[in-house]
């Protein structure tokens, strides 16, 4: 694949579960988002990287944890989640914050 | 707060047909794209215009910064045209982008 991979692809966990979400862009971008899109709502921003430092907190629960070890990866640590976090969650990147956002094809997470 | 709004929230069309989607936005916007969300949820860029006119195929964009709105046209309409049209904006030189709620589009053969 090339452009922005994420995977897992489909997730299933429990309240009680620890679990990370990867993605991995390949365009040499220097920003990284995270998104989370419910049903029936906008995608809200979570999550952005600029050079591995992050530069946006969107009010996002302390049980999702952002990590960006490089600037081609980003992971997102899940714990103790609750039945309401269930959402398609969305990785992208740019050049910068002037520039065109590519998307990756997102993970769907259930949190029974 | 800065708003994106989008219209219609739904359309229907048969196969063949023109159709124009708009976006206002509430404030002077840094950036603008305009995204397809197909079934399978993957977001697919159409078109990076903070200003201007853009075309791809049957597909354009226009974006008037001073009035603050942006609209996509869809040119005759195919059934893989369905699915969910996002416009997208930054304002004040941020990295936030806020979505508009979406347009959802079926077009029937």
């Amino acid at each position: 694949e090339t452009g922005v991979t994420q995977t897992p692809r489909h997730l299933v966990m429990g309240m009680t579960n620890k679990k990370s979400l990867k993605c991995e862009q390949h365009l040499g971008h220097n920003a990284m988002y995270w998104y989370k899109q419910s049903a029936k709502k906008p995608l809200e921003l979570m999550f952005v990287y600029s050079l591995e430092e992050r530069v946006e907190n969107n009010s996002v629960p302390s049980r999702f944890s952002p990590e960006c070890p490089n600037s081609s990866h980003l992971f997102l640590h899940l714990h103790t989640l609750q039945p309401e976090d269930s959402a398609l969650y969305l990785c992208a990147s740019s050049q910068g914050n002037t520039d065109t956002q590519y998307f990756g094809p997102g993970t769907r997470l259930t949190v029974l | 707060g800065i708003q994106v709004e989008q219209s219609p929230p739904d359309l229907i069309l048969q196969e063949g047909a023109n159709s124009t989607l708009r976006c206002n936005f509430s404030d002077s916007v840094n950036n603008l794209q305009w995204f397809h969300q197909n079934p399978w949820g993957q977001l697919i860029n159409l078109f990076y215009i903070p200003s201007g006119t853009k075309q791809n195929g049957r597909l354009s964009a226009t974006t008037v910064a001073t009035e603050r709105y942006s609209l996509l046209y869809i040119s005759s309409s195919q059934t893989t045209d369905s699915g969910v049209y996002f416009c997208a904006a930054t304002f004040s030189g941020t990295y936030k982008y806020i979505f508009g709620t979406g347009t959802r589009l079926k077009v029937l053969a």
